[in-house]
């Protein structure tokens, strides 16, 4: 069975500054999607960056990019220029091709220190 | 665009009372949608997901359940709730079976068992 552990529950960054959160995964299959997600006080999900494993290059969005590497399955999540609006649970998740289950992380608390 | 209401926000039940917490999906068709619960402190655990009017997979024995009677609309329930039913339940939509796409969260309901 796939599972996804994250292996950092809390973290902290100062505002302005990069912080990377870890995530690593455990699975038999060469073809799968990674997803990081963020939970804010709000409790809302919301997607923040994804990544297929077929790709080799790292997905970048804006602040946000991913560090891939899949030999040593590790996904972790790089956020650059903190801001006060990133601090939130992250959780990583993993899904197999033709699987319609997400596995999830036990989440990464993030607090942004002004 | 589409969008996903999930209601009500907050739930304060008894134990052996019945549960129906509602979850409808706006601006697409034929949606996968996903019914997940998140204890404190965890991340989130599949309960239930459809791939269409009707069908339903269960992930965990317990004594919820869900049925999809239109096609954009998931409905979890428990004809007599267990203390250990508390936590926050999150539905979620995604477009493709089988592709990339991530999976849209509604704002959640707060279950707390009495």
């Amino acid at each position: 069975a796939q599972t996804v552990t994250q292996s950092q529950p809390e973290m902290s960054v100062q505002e302005a500054e990069t912080v990377t959160l870890s995530c690593t995964y455990d699975t038999s299959e060469s073809d799968y999607y990674l997803f990081w997600y963020k939970q804010p006080p709000s409790r809302q999900m919301i997607l923040v960056i994804r990544q297929e494993a077929y790709k080799q290059q790292n997905a970048t969005e804006n602040r946000f990019s991913v560090n891939f590497q899949k030999a040593a399955k590790s996904f972790s999540l790089k956020i650059s220029d903190s801001q006060l609006g990133d601090a939130a649970m992250y959780f990583c998740a993993y899904r197999d091709v033709g699987n319609e289950k997400l596995t999830f992380g036990t989440g990464t608390r993030l607090t942004i220190i002004p | 665009s589409q969008t996903i209401h999930q209601w009500p926000a907050t739930l304060v039940q008894p134990v052996g009372s019945p549960l129906s917490l509602e979850c409808t999906v706006e601006g697409t068709s034929n949606p996968n949608l996903y019914w997940y619960r998140q204890a404190a402190g965890r991340g989130l655990q599949l309960l239930f997901y459809s791939v269409g009017i009707g069908q339903i997979s269960s992930e965990v024995p317990q004594n919820l359940s869900a049925s999809r009677p239109q096609d954009r609309q998931f409905i979890l329930s428990s004809k007599k709730l267990l203390l250990s039913d508390s936590g926050f339940y999150l539905c979620a939509w995604s477009a493709e079976v089988q592709g990339h796409q991530p999976q849209h969260f509604g704002d959640g309901t707060r279950l707390s068992i009495l």
